[in-house]
């Protein structure tokens, strides 16, 4: 079956310290795999978009790498903040037959950075 | 200002009711789709519309229906067919790849 498997578990960290986290999938072939963050009651918001051809994209504090060998991606924020406590998720597209796609989401890691 | 407006922000139903959520973008995006939220769950995909007057079911379609007559607008009607409707529901849209999400809309039912 397909899944997009992201650590349930919320990563605890110190400030400052870089975070990891992980998002595995199974049994899909995306060409595209995006990070957004959610806050509490509100609607995920947009970080980065890497492509099946990028090994790995930066944008300030975060970096994503993407592995389609592994079937995996890495999302790293350096030097963590406070503010930066939230939860990520990753998503990704699957292509329909008939050349439609769907944005598929993961179930999201709550990171929480302690001052 | 462009972006993606849901509302009513809260909404209750008693139970064996329909009701419509609504979802309008001013971003001239051809994509749109519906996500519901469990607590501490991902989002699941329930329809997305790539482009006026189609749309295709996602992977929770049950008990839910949507209509796509104008770009702008995609409501979802959630229906009494739908035996466990509380929950968060999210709409996007989309042009290229990065989806724009609304505020979402909390149903409870009472």
């Amino acid at each position: 079956s397909q899944k997009i498997e992201q650590n349930s578990e919320a990563l605890n960290i110190q400030e400052g310290k870089t975070a990891t986290l992980t998002c595995n999938y199974t049994n899909y072939s995306p060409a595209y795999l995006q990070w957004y963050r959610q806050d509490p009651g509100r609607g995920p918001v947009f970080l980065l978009l890497i492509r099946e051809n990028e090994k790995e994209k930066r944008k300030e504090r975060l970096k994503v790498t993407f592995d389609t060998t592994l079937k995996q991606s890495l999302f790293h924020i350096t030097a963590s903040q406070p503010a930066d406590s939230a939860t990520y998720l990753c998503a990704l597209d699957d292509f329909r037959m008939d050349s439609s796609y769907k944005l598929i989401f993961g179930s999201g890691t709550r990171l929480l950075v302690r001052p | 200002d462009g972006g993606i407006t849901q509302s009513p922000k809260y909404l209750f139903r008693k139970e064996g009711q329909n009701v419509t959520l609504s979802c309008e973008q001013n971003l001239n995006h051809d994509a749109m789709y519906w996500y519901r939220q469990d607590p501490g769950q991902g989002l699941r995909l329930i329809y997305y519309s790539q482009i006026v007057n189609d749309f295709q079911k996602g992977d929770i379609a049950e008990g839910y229906s949507v209509s796509r007559e104008k770009k702008e607008s995609f409501p979802l009607t959630v229906t009494s067919a739908q035996k466990n409707p509380t929950a968060f529901y999210l709409c996007a849209s989309s042009m290229e790849r990065e989806a724009f999400f609304g505020q979402g809309t909390r149903l409870t039912v009472v």
